[in-house]
């Protein structure tokens, strides 16, 4: 089965622009997971969708970050405007039952720059 | 959320087996132990899951004590591939709740 995908691979922006970073879950996944890893610290849990619902959004760091799963297939996830803090890598994962079993597919993840 | 102690790096080499222990002092009745493997610029990867005694797969075996405080994870024969973060994480994996990635056990596997 094809894995979770994320594009851009890499996006460089300059500080007050938009990003918007897209996940492709596993085909089935109800569950949909953004983490992300700033500035080489620990990986940090961002929102948990299941379909197109918001599960837990407690770890969205403030307003900048918009995720949306429409129709609950893909995801997105807008950051308006980025500031520098943001630079990291932001990953996706997808799960058919919670974590039960086989736990989450990762994505590569998205390297975002902030200059 | 139960919290986890891993050694921040381990050496080994080629061919033996290493064993990565996890402290979990705090975990509920209801936690699973889940163990990720991440290489560079890549997601963490699954490798095993378990909840007490014994579990084994093709990669790993995940030994967990009858109080669950902690647990090791045990990589058969390393090789250089092996050379990876790994991730202890502790949580209810029915309930969806969102898993912390502590900062994991750097390995290093050496010729």
């Amino acid at each position: 089965e094809a894995g979770v995908t994320q594009f851009p691979s890499h996006s460089v922006i300059e500080k007050g622009q938009t990003v918007t970073l897209r996940c492709d879950p596993i085909s089935g996944h109800d569950n949909l997971y953004w983490y992300r890893r700033v500035m080489g610290k620990e990986i940090k849990f961002l929102l948990h969708f299941v379909k197109e619902s918001k599960q837990d959004e407690s770890g969205m760091p403030n307003n900048r970050f918009l995720a949306e799963r429409t129709g609950g297939t893909y995801s997105t996830l807008k950051v308006q405007p980025a500031e520098l803090e943001d630079s990291g890598v932001y990953f996706c994962a997808s799960s058919q039952a919670p974590q039960a079993y086989y736990g989450y597919t990762f994505g590569s993840g998205t390297r975002l720059t902030v200059v | 959320l139960a919290k986890t102690t891993q050694p921040i790096s381990m050496d080994s080499y080629e061919g033996q087996e290493v064993n990565i222990t996890c402290s979990h002092n705090n975990i509920a009745t209801n936690d699973y132990i889940t163990w990720y493997q991440q290489f560079p610029s890549q997601g963490p990867r699954f490798i095993i899951q378990g909840y007490k005694t014994k579990v084994t797969n093709e990669v790993a075996s995940l030994f967990i004590p009858a109080d669950r405080k902690s647990s090791t994870l045990s990589l058969p024969r390393v090789s250089l591939s092996d050379t990876a973060v790994y991730y202890c994480l502790v949580g209810d994996i029915y309930y969806g709740q969102n898993f912390v990635f502590g900062p994991g056990t750097r390995l290093s596997v050496l010729p």
